[in-house]
């Protein structure tokens, strides 16, 4: 089955720690893309990635990293300098740019 | 820089009756538009998209959409709505941008949602 993986489904974390979000997907698509999610806030793009080895920064880019060493992989690091981090977290992948974006089930972060 | 105007943050509904959720976005060229719909505690789906030809586009169910060029906009309709039918629905343009490459169509614009609940 094709799509998208996103793990873990809830996560927890003390404040101070940083936390990596797994992203996967077997769609072939060249790109990726983390978006955080907050009630009545709609989607806030963090990170994407339009080929390997490269990425840009979205909206809300500050206190997060990412890496793209494969084609397959995007996942999302929250760093301890995020002021406040918990949030449903939302990874997609699409062909093209402008072309539809698949998503993945999303990680909930909760930070104690 | 594209944008995109969900209306209605909420919109409640009895059963059987028809919705229509809005959307207007502010590119004045050629776009490509979508709709999506989230369930709670999921990802998106997607429930229809226009990139180009007939400006009436359906989905599977019963959703339509009619992009309208000259009033910029791209409004949800269901005519009979279904308890099934509450969740969060999102519309989303990619609009082009030119540059010295040439001309290409950009990523997608979500609006801020609009949260459907159909009463019983």
């Amino acid at each position: 089955d094709g799509g998208i993986t996103q793990s873990p489904k809830y996560l927890f974390r003390k404040e101070g720690q940083n936390v990596t979000l797994s992203c996967e997907q077997n769609l072939n698509h060249d790109a990726m893309y983390w978006y955080r999610q907050d009630p009545g806030q709609g989607l806030r793009l963090i990170y994407y990635s339009q080929i390997v080895n490269d990425f840009q920064k979205g909206d809300i880019a500050e206190g997060y990293s990412v890496s793209r060493e494969k084609k397959e992989s995007f996942p999302l690091t929250v760093t301890s300098a995020q002021k406040n981090p918990t949030a449903f977290y939302l990874c997609a992948s699409s062909w093209t740019p402008y072309n539809e974006q698949f998503f993945g089930p999303g990680t909930r972060l909760t930070v104690l | 820089a594209q944008s995109v105007t969900q209306l209605d943050s909420q919109v409640p509904v009895f059963e059987e009756a028809p919705v229509e959720l809005r959307c207007n976005y502010s590119s004045s060229v050629s776009v490509y538009l979508f709709w999506y719909v989230q369930y709670p505690n999921q990802g998106l789906q997607l429930l229809l998209k226009y990139l180009s030809g007939s400006t009436l586009v359906e989905s599977i169910n019963g959703f339509e959409a009619e992009f309208n060029k000259s009033q910029t906009s791209f409004h949800l309709r269901k005519p009979s709505v279904h308890i099934s039918d509450t969740a969060e629905y999102f519309c989303a343009v990619s609009a082009p941008t030119t540059n010295a490459g040439g001309t290409s169509y950009g990523k997608l614009t979500f609006g801020q949602g609009t949260i459907l609940t159909v009463h019983p």
